[in-house]
């Protein structure tokens, strides 16, 4: 899996968007990026992933710059309820999917 | 209803005693995963299984085994359970060769006593 780093842990205001950078310098060319958060002690859940092109979905928008070196996932309104760990990871899809976790960042929503 | 099944829920175990948690999916899913957590730590993976019949290790793969007989299952077997064992393991299931994201189990929190 490539490398990704995470800020170790962010604070938002309520209602505001929530942006989590990720970078992933080592991403091959054909390796997705894929955002995971946990929220309390139950089991991770999947947001959103992307290739080269920006992406969206009903809980997030994923903006993965030009070179693919580096990823923003983007909380558009932030409830309290998005307090959680968020997670970027790289894997790999050559047949040796370890699927390795850092420690991502631990978002804070503020009232 | 399509996911992933970890069984039991939670369980206290005395050290010595031999433990398998279980762990199922539907989705068909090629990989499957075992990672454990401890408090205020990230996941960290214990095995892995790219598709049946293979299996690997992961960070933390000492006092574990592993097992990927079909598709489906994925089973994870303490032998000799020790304190240190104490945490909440789970178990996912993915297939990004075809871009698919993973799926977790809801977990299994395990004590060892």
């Amino acid at each position: 899996d490539a490398k990704t780093t995470q800020p170790t842990s962010m604070d938002c205001a309520e209602g505001r968007a929530a942006n989590l950078p990720c970078n992933h310098s080592t991403i091959s060319g054909n390796e997705y990026v894929y955002w995971y958060r946990q929220i309390h002690s139950q089991g991770p859940q999947y947001i959103i992933h992307g290739l080269k092109n920006n992406e969206t979905n009903e809980m997030a928008s994923l903006i993965i710059t030009e070179d693919r070196k580096s990823s923003t996932l983007i909380l558009p309104h932030a409830t309290l309820r998005d307090t959680a760990v968020y997670y970027c990871i790289v894997p790999s899809n050559f047949g040796n999917e370890k699927l390795t976790f850092g420690t991502g960042t631990r978002l804070t929503i503020i009232p | 209803i399509a996911g992933i099944t970890q069984a039991p829920t939670s369980q206290i175990l005395a050290a010595g005693r031999r433990m398998t948690l279980r762990c199922t999916q539907d989705m068909r899913h090629n990989a499957m995963y075992w990672y454990r957590q401890d408090l205020g730590l990230g996941l960290r993976l214990i095995h892995y299984s790219n598709t049946a019949g293979t299996t690997g290790k992961g960070e933390v793969p000492d006092g574990y085994s592993v097992s990927r007989a079909n598709t489906d299952d994925f089973p994870l077997t303490l032998a000799s359970a020790v304190p240190s064992q104490t945490s909440v393991y789970f178990c996912a299931s993915s297939d990004y060769d075809r871009g698919l994201p993973a799926f977790f189990g809801q977990g299994t929190r395990l004590t060892v006593v």
